[in-house]
């Protein structure tokens, strides 16, 4: 099976633009999770996308935002760029069955943004 | 708030070495799941083991095994016999209960591993 793909794997944007990012799961995988991580501060949940539903959030401004589309793949979009969002986005997918437990959450590549 | 704590930033050793990665960890939970990952340079995140809060025995894969203690909230990880391609940095994780069967992750800081031939 393929793994967890993430595009584009690098990105240059200034600030106040926007940025989009794009991830597809492992085929049979209907969760993916959104995470941020920058050498200050490590690795930082976003959000979290099931059936097309945000379940999850973490504590990130508005301009910070994500959708899932109906085969499973994310987007999660930056609006108004800031210096402070340069930082490794990583994506990750994650098999989830009707009343099971947690599932193991398998990360892509990750796409790194340089904000100037 | 949960909460996962890596108290060795860095750690160096010579090649064959033993190793140890500790890991604490804070819930309220009494069902939750504990991780760990590799991320080697390339960025992404390895998926190493899984381990339910109802499952205290130790395991061992190949040269890896892990330690799991609820009494004293750790989940500590030996590389035994060291080699120079487990250089990464190692993060242990912690998964809520949440609603819903929600997915998160809450990380440590992460242990930067250099193993010296």
């Amino acid at each position: 099976k393929a793994g967890v793909t993430q595009t584009p794997r690098y990105l240059i944007k200034t600030r106040g633009q926007q940025v989009t990012l794009s991830c597809s799961p492992i085929s049979g995988h209907r969760s993916v999770s959104w995470y941020q991580q920058t050498p200050g501060q490590g690795l930082q949940f976003l959000f979290e996308y099931f059936s097309e539903t945000q379940r999850n959030k973490g504590n990130f401004p508005g301009r910070f935002s994500g959708r899932q589309f109906s085969n499973s793949r994310s987007e999660m979009n930056v609006s108004t760029l800031e210096l402070g969002d340069s930082a490794l986005y990583l994506c990750a997918s994650s098999l989830i069955l009707a009343g099971g437990p947690k599932e193991t959450q398998y990360f892509g590549p990750g796409t790194r943004l340089l904000v100037l | 708030a949960q909460k996962v704590t890596q108290a060795q930033t860095e750690i160096s050793v010579v090649e064959k070495e033993d190793v140890t990665l500790d890991c604490v960890y804070e819930t309220r939970d009494t069902t939750y799941y504990l991780f760990w990952y590799k991320q080697p340079p390339s960025g992404e995140l390895v998926f190493l083991i899984r381990r339910n809060s109802f499952d205290e025995q130790n395991e061992i894969s190949g040269r890896y095994s892990w330690n799991f203690q609820k009494s004293t909230s750790s989940f500590n990880f030996t590389i035994t016999a060291s080699q120079v391609v487990d250089s990464a940095v190692y993060f242990c994780a912690l998964s809520e209960a949440g609603i819903q069967g929600a997915q998160k992750l809450v990380f440590g800081q992460g242990t930067r591993l250099t193993i010296n031939p």
